[in-house]
């Protein structure tokens, strides 16, 4: 059964460096997200991503983010310049279609980010 | 404001007994209703998904129940297994740009 794939499964940086989170969506989807999860918090969403650009992002999705989907694989998450509370674990999701009625985002496992 | 609350936060049970797991939410305007079951450490796995006219949905021993004038929905989980296990997160999406709207989660911890 295909599924989002998440490299690594666990990063470890110091404050103020740069981190890139990478996924794998399935293959025939066409709407990606990323999602984080702070420990003991709710799923936050970051943003979604279609046809080569962003559709929609939240208030979390300052400019220390950008995304990115440098082929025709994978989808990536930058932050430029990591903080103590960007400590989290983040998720990708794709979906075949817009998150209409039916249409399902299937998440990966995640990466755990933790900033020292 | 769009929100989704659930209860109870967590919930220890005994392996083999039934449970449910509540939701109320105040998302306007509604597309449809979400459960997904998250592991620790794992991503979120959808379990149901409902619209506005499904008031019952089962998937093996999980069985959802939307009421949409009361904005309520409720998971059922009969005889409880070990792998039970885990986060259940109530998930609105809204009709406008098909944001999820994610609650808390209940903790369910089965035990032997």
């Amino acid at each position: 059964e295909p599924e989002v794939t998440q490299t690594p499964s666990h990063q470890v940086t110091q404050m103020g460096q740069e981190v890139i989170l990478h996924c794998v969506p399935i293959s025939n989807h066409l709407y990606f997200y990323w999602y984080r999860q702070i420990l003991g918090q709710k799923v936050e969403f970051l943003v979604s991503f279609y046809n080569n650009e962003i559709s929609e992002k939240s208030e979390i999705f300052d400019d220390q983010f950008s995304v990115e989907r440098p082929d025709g694989s994978n989808f990536t998450l930058k932050i430029r310049s990591t903080k103590l509370e960007d400590s989290a674990m983040y998720f990708c999701a794709s979906s075949e279609n817009v998150p209409s009625s039916y249409n399902e985002q299937f998440f990966g496992p995640g990466t755990r980010l933790t900033v020292l | 404001k769009n929100q989704v609350e659930q209860s109870p936060q967590s919930l220890i049970i005994l392996e083999g007994k039934n449970c449910t797991l509540q939701c109320n939410y105040t998302v306007s305007p509604f597309s449809n209703l979400r459960w997904y079951k998250q592991d620790t450490g794992r991503g979120p796995v959808s379990l149901t998904i409902m619209t506005f006219s499904e008031n019952t949905k089962s998937n093996g021993r999980y069985t959802a129940t939307l009421d949409a004038d009361t904005k309520q929905s409720s998971l059922h989980i009969t005889a409880s297994q070990l792998s039970d296990s885990a986060s259940y997160i109530c998930v609105v999406t809204t009709d406008s740009n098909y944001q999820l709207i994610w609650g808390a989660g209940t903790k369910l911890i089965i035990k032997p």
